[in-house]
């Protein structure tokens, strides 16, 4: 696998309080993205990154956020966690834009929200 | 909306071809991708082909696209119960790749 860890790798937690994944790299890939898997609906994106403080929505935004500090990391935030958010998220990482570089995955963060 | 469809599942004997389908819907796509998850596992790349491109082969897998029809296939040959997992295409649209809901792939001994 590329570089990329994400934590944690489970977490259960209740509705409406606030969670926070993490994820990390050691490749010094300029882009970063955060998507959900669901059954019935492949990989969505939620948001990514094509710089540090430089993050921009995806097809899914709505009750997330992200931010980037550093290159090596990028955060994504449940304000207020649903049910709705139950799902297994996904962070990428590629050298250059998606569409010329070629896009690893990391091991996933599987979320539950009761 | 964007859309990339295929079919949900497919399941074959060892030893036999398995061909997954997909269609696609920008033109404008760069490049088309095939992914392989394995249970409890992130996205591995296997292979993706550039759009100017007709085919493309990488050991057992070949990749076949059609821009006309705006499919894509992948074809393994001889596969192995090692290939079972679930095989998305996905295309890459702006900053994002667009991903399929994934085939299963179940190959029996």
């Amino acid at each position: 696998d590329a570089g990329i860890t994400q934590s944690p790798r489970h977490k259960v937690t209740e509705t409406g309080t606030p969670v926070t994944l993490r994820c990390h790299q050691t490749e010094n890939h300029r882009y970063m993205y955060w998507y959900r898997q669901d059954p019935g609906h492949g990989l969505r994106l939620i948001h990514y990154s094509y710089g540090v403080k430089d993050t921009d929505k995806g097809e899914v935004s709505d009750g997330y956020s992200v931010s980037r500090s550093k290159t090596e990391d990028f955060l994504l935030t449940l304000e207020s966690a649903t049910s709705s958010q139950t799902s297994v998220y996904f962070c990428a990482i590629s050298e250059s834009f998606v569409g010329s570089a070629e896009a690893f995955f990391g091991q996933g963060t599987r979320l539950t929200v009761v | 909306g964007e859309d990339v469809e295929q079919s949900l599942f497919l399941s074959v004997r060892e030893g036999d071809s398995s061909v997954i389908n997909c269609t696609y819907t920008d033109s404008s796509s760069t490049y088309l991708y095939w992914y392989k998850q394995e249970p409890g596992a992130g996205l591995q790349l296997l292979t993706y082909i550039f759009s100017n491109m007709d085919m493309k082969q990488d050991q057992r897998l070949t990749v076949l696209l059609n821009k006309k029809d705006k499919h894509l296939s992948l074809r393994i040959a001889d596969t192995q119960t090692g290939d079972s997992a679930i095989y998305f295409c996905a295309e890459s649209i702006g900053p994002a790749l667009i991903f399929g809901k994934g085939t299963t792939l179940s190959v029996s001994s």
